[in-house]
């Protein structure tokens, strides 16, 4: 079992559509990230999170530390959106196993207009 | 203020071959980590440098595969002897000095090996 489990592995939408991605962890952490990663291959850090709940823009993130769960949700949904969202964890002592992330297998989301 | 640069984006080689990826961490940034994506599969982390040290190598394989991050220049990912399984997208991520929980790593765009 992976130390980090994401659901779905896809995603299809229609524009304007509500979207959850859920993210579940089995291990300690110190902090939670969320990645998005464009067809073309290059990734983009979105929220780094080690409590409660941060937004930016149609983008919120929240985790909740004692069930070891995350979301990304985005609003009002556009198919510039489409890309693979990952999620991501850093264990909890940074001195020493330093900051590595360990990664979910990514959700591929798909927005049609 | 560029962002955490690799070069080359793509790079080919024949088997046995050496391959050597290059990553510039952003101004500022210096700590660096290597993660490799193989096809259709999630990002592993592969090493953990700071300047002129290796903190953390424990998702490197055996051998064949070395990195360095010297006081001056880029971090260098070498991979001797290429074989197809190499293949994949290499990511370099930098982070500032500061640590804990500050410490948000961002991406370099990546390398994409290709094994004839």
């Amino acid at each position: 079992k992976n130390e980090v489990e994401q659901s779905p592995q896809n995603l299809t939408a229609q524009e304007g559509e509500f979207i959850t991605i859920n993210c579940s962890y089995s291990v300690g952490i110190s902090a939670l990230h969320w990645l998005q990663q464009h067809p073309g291959g290059g990734i983009v850090s979105l929220f780094m999170l080690s409590s409660g709940k941060k937004k930016h823009g149609r983008l919120i993130a929240t985790i909740n530390i004692q069930e070891k769960h995350s979301s990304l949700h985005i609003t009002a949904s556009h198919p510039r959106d489409s890309a693979v969202y990952i999620c991501a964890v850093r264990p909890p002592s940074v001195e020493t196993s330093g900051s590595r992330l360990t990664f979910g297998e990514g959700t591929q989301l798909t927005v049609n207009p | 203020n560029a962002g955490v640069m690799q070069n080359p984006r793509h790079l080919v080689r024949r088997r046995g071959q050496e391959a050597r990826l290059r990553c510039s961490p952003m101004k500022g940034h210096s700590h660096v980590y290597w993660y490799r994506q193989l096809p259709e599969e999630g990002l592993k982390f592969m090493v953990y440098l700071q300047k002129e040290n290796i903190i953390d190598e424990s998702g490197m394989p055996k051998e064949r595969f070395s990195a360095e991050f010297p006081k001056e220049g880029p971090s260098i990912l070498r991979i001797q002897q290429v074989v197809r399984g190499d293949s994949a997208a290499y990511f370099c991520a930098s982070s500032p000095p500061a640590g804990g929980l500050y410490n948000e790593q961002f991406f370099g765009p990546g390398t994409r090996l290709t094994v004839l």
